[in-house]
């Protein structure tokens, strides 16, 4: 079954405890992204990749982190998370033309 | 001014009608558009894509661009109780390629009452 996975799904952290969110797909996708969806605002894009070793900032880079060792995994990391980075956040890998999210992970930061 | 706007709703409609989704956007460079759906407490997936203007059609949903008003819409029709989901419109400026960065609506919770 096609899917992109995540983990955690849920997370309360505390401000500056710097966290990792996994992400990883089973379809060999090259092209990966992180969302994050905030109420009013949407997604907005944070960091892409177009393969192994090739990222590029989206909207909302500032107080996050990529890297793309591997084709199957993009995890996320916040180095000193804030409150202001409360949010869902979404996986997604794509081909030209299909796209698939992971099922999301509500973070909570106090 | 957002890049793409959408109207939030919610919109509630009777089974059976015709539902229209909205968006504008106001950066002409956009070449590639998305609808996707996003049931609660999931993830959101892709519906409809189309690179020109005029429509798509799939099923019970078209998908329609008018590049020159800078305006798309996504019709349901004979809508279900199943369709019940929060949409949101996307777009990008490369219309080829693997490499795109996608700029979303906030999306509109659309409800479908049996």
């Amino acid at each position: 079954e096609a899917q992109v996975t995540q983990n955690p799904r849920y997370l309360i952290t505390v401000t500056g405890k710097k966290l990792t969110v996994t992400c990883s797909q089973n379809m060999n996708h090259e092209y990966m992204s992180w969302y994050r969806q905030d109420p009013g605002l949407g997604l907005r894009q944070i960091y892409y990749s177009m393969n192994v070793e090739v990222t590029d900032k989206g909207d909302v880079p500032e107080g996050y982190k990529v890297s793309r060792k591997e084709k199957r995994n993009f995890p996320l990391i916040l180095e000193s998370p804030s409150p202001n980075q409360t949010s869902l956040y979404f996986c997604a890998s794509r081909t030209t033309d299909t796209q698939y999210f992971g099922p999301g992970t509500r973070l909570t930061v106090l | 001014q957002k890049e793409v706007e959408q109207d939030p709703g919610p919109l509630s409609v009777p089974e059976g009608a015709i539902v229209s989704l909205n968006c504008t956007y106001s950066n002409s460079a956009f070449q590639y558009f998305m609808w996707y759906r996003q049931y609660s407490r999931k993830g959101p997936e892709l519906l409809m894509y189309t690179y020109s203007s005029g429509n798509k059609e799939d099923g019970r949903f078209t998908a329609q661009v008018d590049k020159s008003s800078k305006y798309i819409s996504l019709f349901i029709r004979d809508s279900q109780p199943s369709d019940s989901a929060t949409y949101l419109c996307a777009m990008s400026l490369i219309s080829s390629g693997s490499a795109r960065q996608l700029t979303f609506g906030s999306g509109t919770q659309l409800t479908v009452l049996p």
